[in-house]
């Protein structure tokens, strides 16, 4: 198994609700990570978790909030967000955090639109 | 501050066509570079992955390239496929943190039969 699999694929959300995205793999992956990618841009790293504890936060707003419960399970909650925040949000993995041959592996991602 | 860009932004060839894709970056001290995949709407495929004490790699039709010194990398693709149209991202690892890449803006590449 080499996926990484995150839910929903599309989600719709007012700027009041609260909503969660997943991101799930099996690989015995030990880092995990969630980007951003808006509409014909590169990716941007948001978070990244290493022994599921938080170990790069890139100055993003306090209205995302990641989790991670365990070593296969990534979450990232979203609330109150603006309607700039619309984008395709990607969660990755790799063996490890650091390392010069370690490769990233990527979700399909969850395509967020904010009203 | 590292900076990644890749050239051209758009290409469109026929079928059966060798091309080269090509990324720059501004800072040599790097961990390492990879290429990525990317369809429209869909996640990325890591395609090729360079160490910084590497020349280059090779998957199948693919072959990437790297020079550290000049700051450059190319992605080479022989007898291009209608299935090889998508978007072509270059990211390099300056930092040592796995998942810390800087990416380029893409090239959007078109195969047409």
């Amino acid at each position: 198994d080499t996926e990484v699999t995150q839910t929903p694929k599309h989600l719709v959300m007012g700027m009041t609700n609260k909503k969660s995205l997943k991101c799930e793999q099996h690989m015995g992956h030990r880092a995990m990570y969630w980007y951003k990618q808006k509409a014909k841009k590169p990716p941007e790293l948001m978070f990244v978790y290493s022994y599921e504890k938080l170990s790069i936060n890139e100055s993003v707003p306090s209205r995302f909030s990641p989790e991670c419960p365990n070593s296969s399970l990534l979450n990232l909650h979203l609330h109150a967000l603006q309607p700039e925040d619309s984008a395709l949000y990607l969660c990755a993995s790799s063996r490890l955090r650091q390392g010069h041959d370690e490769k990233l592996f990527f979700g399909s991602g969850t395509q967020l639109s904010v009203l | 501050k590292q900076e990644v860009t890749q050239i051209p932004a758009a290409l469109s060839v026929p079928e059966g066509e060798n091309l080269v894709l090509n990324c720059s970056f501004t800072d040599s001290a790097i961990y390492n570079l990879q290429w990525f995949r990317q369809d429209p709407g869909k996640g990325l495929t890591s395609l090729l992955l360079i160490q910084s004490s590497q020349r280059e790699q090779t998957s199948g039709r693919l072959n990437a390239s790297l020079d550290k010194s000049s700051g450059r990398s190319t992605l080479y693709i022989a007898a291009s496929q209608p299935g090889d149209s998508a978007t072509y991202l270059c990211a390099v690892n300056s930092s040592g943190n796995t998942g810390k890449l800087i990416f380029g803006q893409g090239t959007t590449l078109q195969v047409k039969p």
